[in-house]
């Protein structure tokens, strides 16, 4: 069983268009996150989600909007696609209690065109 | 601002030497620090945390990794190194204030045969 399910796992795009990533954790985690990986490997948190409320929100574009359906779905809709938004996005989950162990999804590899 | 530092890019060790991945921090108060490794193609794993306690924590896969405080280091490190070991390997610190996880930009374990 895949505890951090992310679909699709690739995703080629042309500019402009709207793309959205699902996520799906079943370890009963109360905390989801998405990250970004660039291609020089560094990673960047993007959002986090507690029990379907939004806890952070980084300096992301307004472009990007995360829902939170519940607790075990993290979906991230990105309008408008740019070049620069080329990148992996992996999905991560924990329990609240536990500090700072994630367990992370496969990645979602986006190629914007 | 809080932040963790991987000083190296890549790291070469011969198969059955011990290796050392460097990690320095710059956080207030007391830290929380981990060690993620990530395959190619595939998401991060946790590999140890240091919360409080010993200095000198155990994880997974025959890693340890030393909290040193005056040197403000959490260095990863491991007696023997297999071929397998070679991955790219993250050091975290849980910012308990915003409840994330920052990374630092990764280090490239070789390990050649």
């Amino acid at each position: 069983d895949t505890a951090v399910s992310q679909t699709p796992k690739y995703l080629v795009t042309q500019m402009g268009n709207d793309k959205s990533i699902k996520c799906e954790q079943n370890l009963g985690h109360d905390t989801m996150y998405w990250y970004k990986q660039d291609s020089k490997k560094f990673l960047k948190i993007m959002f986090s989600y507690n029990n379907k409320e939004l806890i952070i929100n980084e300096t992301v574009p307004n472009r990007f909007s995360p829902k939170s359906p519940d607790k075990a779905h993290l979906n991230l809709h990105i309008n408008s696609l740019e070049l620069g938004d080329s990148a992996v996005y992996f999905c991560a989950s924990r329990r609240r209690e536990n500090t700072g162990e994630l367990f992370f999804g496969e990645g979602s590899r986006l190629t914007v065109l | 601002a809080q932040s963790v530092a991987q000083p190296e890019d890549q790291v070469n060790v011969a198969e059955g030497n011990p290796l050392t991945v460097k990690c320095t921090y710059s956080v207030s108060g007391n830290p929380y620090l981990f060690w993620y490794v990530q395959y190619p193609n595939r998401g991060l794993q946790f590999l140890l945390k240091y919360i409080t306690g010993d200095n000198l924590v155990k994880g997974s896969y025959g890693f340890e990794a030393e909290f040193n405080k005056s040197q403000t280091s959490f260095h990863l490190k491991k007696p023997s190194a297999l071929v397998s070991d070679s991955a790219l390997y993250f050091c975290g610190h849980y910012m308990n204030r915003d409840d994330k996880i920052i990374f630092g930009k990764g280090t490239r374990l070789h390990i050649l045969p």
